[in-house]
């Protein structure tokens, strides 16, 4: 299993960038990696997802490097919304589904 | 994502008591999968299954069972609860391994 390691916490001001890295050494050549957000008492939601370099969509980036053992998700200009929990995935197959304990976020005012 | 839905959203029992968590979608999905959140801490699969006729144990599948009665349809059941089980359930949806997964908006079970 491709397990993950992300910061427990991180504090970040609004309107500033927000990078979260996440660790996962032993991922496979057919894994992708996904990250979630997580409110409080609602279920994950999609944010994003890659397999290597760069990837862009309308609320984040995700930044693979050539190994592929880690990847960050970057936010660009958070606000107070953007305060919730962020969970890396390594997807390759449900048998290798494997949630981390995520990165709680806190934007402050 | 009102296309996962999840029964009961709050449920109280007791210790030893049988009890079944309900799941609906209305994505088309084939795979779906129940997760157990603790509090604080991340999501650990239970059970997952990619068809009606292909049903998996997840990371923590003990004192759990599960049912695939159609497409729409997965129930999770804990055949005699105890207070450790006491969480948050969540059901979830894709269309494929690496599909984005659609969350339920979760099931608060209570075990005194």
């Amino acid at each position: 299993l491709a397990k993950t390691t992300q910061p427990i916490s991180m504090d970040s001001y609004e309107g500033q960038e927000v990078n979260i890295t996440c660790s996962h050494n032993n991922i496979a050549t057919n894994d992708y990696i996904t990250w979630y957000q997580q409110f409080p008492s609602q279920g994950p939601r999609f944010i994003i997802q890659g397999y290597k370099t760069k990837v862009t969509n309308e609320v984040a980036s995700l930044f693979i490097p050539a190994d592929r053992k880690s990847s960050t998700l970057s936010l660009p200009r958070v606000s107070l919304s953007d305060t919730a929990v962020y969970y890396c995935l390594v997807e390759g197959s449900a048998r290798q589904l494997t949630f981390g304990s995520g990165t709680q976020l806190t934007v402050l005012p | 994502d009102a296309d996962v839905t999840q029964t009961p959203r709050n449920r109280i029992t007791k210790t030893g008591k049988r009890i079944m968590l309900e799941c609906s979608q209305t994505k088309g999905h084939d795979r779906m999968y129940w997760y157990r959140q603790d509090p604080g801490l991340g999501l650990q699969l239970i059970y997952y299954s990619f068809d009606v006729k292909d049903i998996n144990k997840g990371e923590i599948s003990d004192g759990y069972s599960v049912s695939r009665q159609a497409q729409a349809k997965f129930s999770l059941s804990l055949e005699s609860a105890i207070p450790n089980q006491t969480a948050l359930y969540f059901c979830a949806t894709s269309d494929s391994d690496r599909g984005t997964q659609y969350f339920g908006p979760g099931t608060r079970l209570l075990v005194l």
